[in-house]
């Protein structure tokens, strides 16, 4: 089946800096991705959609210039958490998918990414 | 908005058991209907799908039939196994815009040996 990896699948950043997700497709072209936040004990929370090369569509009440989304390839998105606050803590976790291929989408799911802030 | 209900874990089985994972949802119109499973250090996974109502899907003796009367998608599997163990979320396609999942969210299943 089609493959998504995350990196890195966890890291630790001291308050006011910024921390980079990546997101890649290994073994089909991703037309789309999308990013989720997900809390303890709770739902996945959808953050935004990116299309290759066209800008990410956030949803509501998501801050598009602290979570900046970059998808510049086919194989490719990445999420960069901007001046992180310790209320960033989360799990994020990116989705894939190819408008091209399936006639009802099918994501498939990276395995995460825990990101802590001090 | 859309939004999906699904009961709250964690569920403990013993091995062989019955599960069962209610799962409703409120939504426009007929959505298209999953059941999603996230085990250990691992991404989600798509369990099976439906797209209409009275389908039903199914997959690794897991089974959900859609139902629109009772806006209602269970999952259900005859005999657990230890390897079921995992966290089940449930979700629907929104119908805002191409490709949006609504989740539930998500119920822990533990089953013991």
């Amino acid at each position: 089946g089609a493959v998504v990896s995350q990196h890195p699948s966890w890291v630790i950043c001291k308050s006011g800096t910024s921390v980079k997700i990546e997101c890649r497709s290994l073994d089909f072209q991703a037309t789309t991705m999308f990013w989720y936040r997900q809390f303890p004990k709770q739902s996945l929370m959808l953050m935004a959609t990116s299309n290759e090369g066209s800008k990410a569509t956030y949803e509501q009440g998501v801050e598009k210039d602290k979570f900046l989304i970059n998808h510049a390839s086919l194989t490719l998105s990445t999420l960069t958490v901007t001046s992180a606050h310790p209320e960033d803590s989360s799990f994020y976790i990116c989705s894939a998918s190819d408008r091209g291929l399936v006639p009802i989408n099918e994501q498939f799911f990276g395995p995460g990414t825990r990101l802590t802030v001090l | 908005g859309d939004s999906v209900t699904q009961m709250e874990g964690p569920v403990t089985l013993s091995e062989e058991a019955f599960l069962t994972i209610n799962c409703t949802y409120t939504a426009t119109g007929y959505p298209s209907l999953f059941w999603y499973v996230q085990y250990p250090g691992e991404g989600l996974q798509l369990l099976l799908k439906a797209t209409k109502a009275d389908d039903k899907g199914s997959n690794k003796g897991f089974e959900a039939t859609y139902r629109k009367e009772t806006t209602s998608f269970h999952l259900e599997k005859g005999s657990v196994q230890v390897s079921d163990s995992a966290v089940y979320f449930c979700a629907l396609l929104r119908g805002d815009s191409w490709g949006k999942l609504q989740f539930g969210a998500g119920t822990q299943v533990v089953v013991t040996p």
